[in-house]
């Protein structure tokens, strides 16, 4: 079966911008998590969608924010850019809250130049 | 405050030999935990979860021993190989929540 799908891979955009990024979760995983992933900071939880409702959020700024369509499928935007958001952004997904484990997608590399 | 911390030092093992990987973490209560081995330029790949009443689990050559007292999770690869190179990371999961808290993870190199 397919895995988790992001797009884009690759990202580059400038200070002050926003960027929307998607994530095709496993078929019949209603469950989506988004992580940041960064050299200093490791992975660091950001939401988590379930049949469309944010069931968690983690300690971003408000410039983060995400939503889930009735098919499952999430995006995420970050509005405002600023350098410090170059990093791995990862979806994962899982058929519950997780405890069975969770399917991450290839991650979206964004750089803010 | 909370910290999940593992070897932040690479692992350097002979191939063949069992590598241990340790988590320690303060401050959360898991309900369970798992490990996850990431590939460079990949995302996490889920291992092997193990709960709070659970004192060991097995897959194939790995094992994950969890000990709720000391605060601790060991993970062993038996007879390593190059392959199994990676890094690897634990992640805590608590029942009042849906995220997952993760370790920066250790870096295992399996050399022939």
């Amino acid at each position: 079966k397919a895995g988790v799908t992001q797009t884009p891979r690759y990202l580059i955009k400038t200070r002050g911008q926003q960027v929307t990024l998607s994530c095709s979760p496993i078929s019949g995983h209603r469950s989506v998590s988004w992580y940041q992933q960064t050299p200093g900071q490791g992975l660091q939880f950001l939401f988590e969608y379930f049949s469309e409702t944010q069931r968690n959020k983690g300690n971003f700024p408000g410039r983060f924010s995400g939503r889930q369509f009735s098919n499952s499928r999430s995006e995420m935007n970050v509005s405002t850019l600023e350098l410090g958001d170059s990093a791995l952004y990862l979806c994962a997904s899982s058929l519950a809250q997780g405890a069975a484990g969770y399917t991450f997608g290839s991650g979206t590399r964004l750089t803010v130049v | 405050s909370q910290k999940i911390e593992q070897n932040s030092e690479a692992l350097n093992i002979q191939e063949g030999k069992t590598a241990t990987l340790t988590c320690n973490y303060t401050n959360y209560s898991p309900a369970y935990l798992q490990w996850y081995r990431q590939d460079p330029g990949r995302g996490p790949v889920f291992l092997l979860l193990i709960r709070e009443n659970e004192k060991e689990k097995r897959k194939e050559r790995l094992k994950v021993t969890f000990d709720t007292t000391l605060k601790q999770s060991l993970f062993h690869i038996t007879a390593s190989q190059p392959a199994d190179s990676a890094t690897y990371l634990c992640a805590l999961g608590e029942n009042s929540g849906y995220a997952l808290n993760f370790g920066k993870g250790t870096s295992l190199l399996v050399t022939p």
